[in-house]
């Protein structure tokens, strides 16, 4: 079946440091690729998505490039701040499954002034 | 809009107990989702709907019932509460339930159930 692994946390960065957080895949097919954030006593919200190979999809600083070859959707910034201090969930969808989403078991960044 | 709304937010059952968790959406979606929420474990689903009338098993559906009467209400039925089902649950809810779509979560229920 479908699964999504990432990078084992917690994460702890100073602030303007550069993120990195790996998130690699398995799925038949070709699935959307996604990453969710959620702060604390939150619900996920949606902070960027690709929805084929080579896709780039970013938002408020953050990357991540849909690499199909090494099956990977990494999530980066270039200088974090205090502000991104949450849990990070990598997550995929398949095409022909209605939509069901496969998430990550999270990965929790804290960032210290 | 309200988004998707989740009531309670915190609930405290005994062992055998039943209860029900709403979930509610104001955006017209099709589809919606259960998920659970343990320690260290991600998201897990536990049922899912492709429309009102329609629902559908997901990961870990053993303990839990759905209905679909309406698009926008989708609760979540504990029928008779175990240590083994103290977590946070979300709802979530998307446009039509395609690979591409975004999901919407409500803000969880946090259950202990002792």
């Amino acid at each position: 079946g479908d699964s999504v692994t990432q990078m084992e946390g917690p994460v702890t960065l100073s602030e303007e440091a550069f993120l990195t957080i790996n998130c690699t895949y398995t799925a038949t097919g070709y699935p959307s690729l996604f990453w969710y954030v959620q702060y604390p006593g939150e619900g996920l919200q949606l902070l960027l998505k690709a929805t084929k190979a080579d896709d780039k999809g970013s938002n408020k600083g953050f990357e991540a490039t849909y690499r199909k070859e090494t099956t990977s959707f990494h999530l980066e910034k270039g200088s974090v701040q205090v502000s991104d201090s949450a849990v990070y969930f990598c997550a995929l969808s398949a095409r022909t499954n209605a939509g069901k989403s496969t998430f990550g078991d999270g990965t929790t960044l804290t960032v210290k002034p | 809009n309200a988004g998707v709304t989740q009531t309670p937010k915190f609930q405290v059952l005994k062992t055998g107990q039943s209860m029900t968790l709403q979930c509610a959406q104001d955006m017209n979606h099709e589809y919606m989702s259960w998920y659970r929420q343990d320690p260290g474990m991600g998201l897990r689903l536990i049922h899912y709907s492709v429309g009102a009338g329609i629902t559908d098993q997901g990961e870990v559906p053993n303990g839990y019932n759905v209905s679909r009467s309406t698009t926008e209400d989708f609760p979540l039925r504990l029928l008779s509460a175990a240590p083994s089902q103290t977590s946070v649950y979300f709802c979530a809810s998307s446009l039509s339930g395609v690979g591409t779509d975004t999901q919407y979560f409500g803000p969880g229920t946090r259950l202990t159930v002792l």
